[in-house]
């Protein structure tokens, strides 16, 4: 199993749906969990911390299961805005928590 | 809000040229890190910089690279001799303390384009 895999994408949505990504981890000893967004040709900007099941954020909501080792995100009411790249991302226990990024999940909202 | 600043935002080289990329850190983080992102590919881990020293680096990481922290504010990659495959962007990155729970932010990057 690779480090950190995610839907590929692209996912084409209209403005006002509903999107869900998911991402799988291989290392059952990390503890902390990050998406990060990132637009073409940007640096990552971060969009949410997952540290215990899950949290929400407006219209973002992130959820873990430990069990599977599964993370997903939620976006509801997509904005043409929210076009972007989205990276689950995993913190590398132990040492000094090199991130560990995913290839990232193409979104584009249209109207 | 703090931010981390890199410069220059693209640096055009020769192969075979040595460049240096620079960071300004957010002033009270105290882990560094530098990533590299080719183009159409995903983040890279480079290296780690805590206590004024290295603390992990990857297989990417090799002689050719080297890191310091001169003046307790700017963080430098220094690539001697370029390759074309060391085209692409790199990205500093900081954070306040240790613990995983807490996320790096990054700076806007480097586009680093080898010719």
């Amino acid at each position: 199993r690779k480090e950190v895999e995610q839907d590929p994408g692209p996912f084409n949505v209209p403005e006002g749906a509903t999107v869900a990504f998911n991402c799988t981890y291989s290392n059952s000893a990390s503890q902390s969990f990050f998406w990060y967004r990132q637009d073409c040709r940007k640096e990552p900007k971060l969009l949410m911390s997952v540290y215990s099941s899950g949290n929400e954020d407006g219209r973002f909501t992130a959820q873990l299961n430990r069990a599977s080792q599964y993370i997903s995100l939620l976006i509801r009411d997509s904005k043409l805005s929210d076009s972007a790249t989205y990276l689950c991302v995993v913190p590398f226990s132990g040492g000094y928590n090199k991130l560990i990024f995913g290839a990232g999940t193409r979104l584009a909202v249209h109207p | 809000e703090p931010e981390v600043t890199q410069t220059p935002s693209h640096q055009v080289t020769q192969m075979g040229q040595e460049v240096i990329l620079r960071c300004v850190p957010i002033s009270n983080h105290l882990y560094f890190y530098w990533y590299r992102q080719i183009l159409g590919q995903k983040v890279e881990f480079l290296v780690s910089f805590y206590n004024n020293e290295i603390s992990e680096k990857s297989e990417i990481f090799d002689d050719q690279f080297s890191v310091e922290r001169p003046d307790g504010s700017n963080f430098t990659l220094k690539i001697r001799s370029t390759k074309l495959e060391d085209s692409a962007m790199y990205f500093c990155a900081s954070r306040v303390q240790e613990g995983g729970n807490q996320p790096q932010h990054f700076g806007d990057g480097t586009r680093l384009s080898i010719l």
